[in-house]
């Protein structure tokens, strides 16, 4: 069963950079799409953009100018920095996958403030 | 980008009853649709995909219906484990996007 783990830093400044990352465990990373999706409080959800093992990337284009996705094979995981935050960036951020088109798998989620 | 949209935005139910949600895409997007439950404080669980395959263990009482742009969740006697927020989500073509989604409240 696979599981997947967010972390990184809850409170962020404005203007500076978001930074999580996403362990999986009980299955390699190396195959399919991985995920981030992000929910505002009390809102829908997000899809931020996906990463393939072999480390293409696509996003969705409302946050691609900001929006960086890597991975880390050696490590099991892939992260996520989002820049030039503002407070409209507060939200519970989900790391989710493998996928190829629905997503089986997410990660518990994590809340990232945005405030000075 | 394909807009997804949900109705109704929230429905009141009672145990036992019979729950319909549709979702409507902007787009002709085939078969490639997704249903997911979310609970309060929770990550969405997936409970169909392809329109209307049940994810593993999702109990046979969700049914997903429809093709092209019209889709139907549908819930057959609401058990209270079922009170939560129901999201559609396009699998066809990327930016994926998601309807704003359904709250089903105790009536």
């Amino acid at each position: 069963q696979v599981q997947l783990q967010e972390s990184g830093p809850g409170l962020v400044r404005p203007s500076e950079t978001l930074s999580l990352t996403c362990t999986v465990s009980g299955g390699s990373i190396s195959s399919y799409y991985w995920s981030w999706i992000r929910q505002p409080p009390g809102k829908g959800l997000e899809w931020i953009g996906y990463i393939y093992y072999t480390g293409n990337t696509n996003s969705n284009p409302s946050l691609r100018s900001r929006v960086t996705i890597s991975v880390d094979k050696s490590k099991n995981q892939f992260s996520l920095k989002l820049s030039s935050v503002t407070a409209a960036d507060t939200a519970v951020y989900y790391c989710a996958g493998p996928h190829t088109g629905a997503f089986l798998h997410w990660g518990q989620g994590t809340l990232v403030t945005v405030s000075s | 980008d394909i807009q997804m949209t949900q109705s109704p935005s929230s429905v009141s139910a009672s145990v036992g009853d019979r729950v319909t949600i549709t979702c409507r895409a902007s787009q002709h997007i085939s078969s490639a649709l997704a249903w997911y439950q979310q609970k309060p404080g929770k990550a969405p669980k997936i409970l169909i995909y392809s329109t209307s395959s049940l994810q593993s263990g999702v109990p046979s009482r969700f049914s997903g219906s429809g093709s092209g742009t019209d889709f139907t969740l549908t819930i057959i006697s609401l058990q209270p484990e079922d009170f939560a927020t129901y999201y559609c989500q396009q699998t066809n073509s990327f930016p994926l996007t998601f309807g704003g989604g359904t709250q089903v409240e105790i009536k």
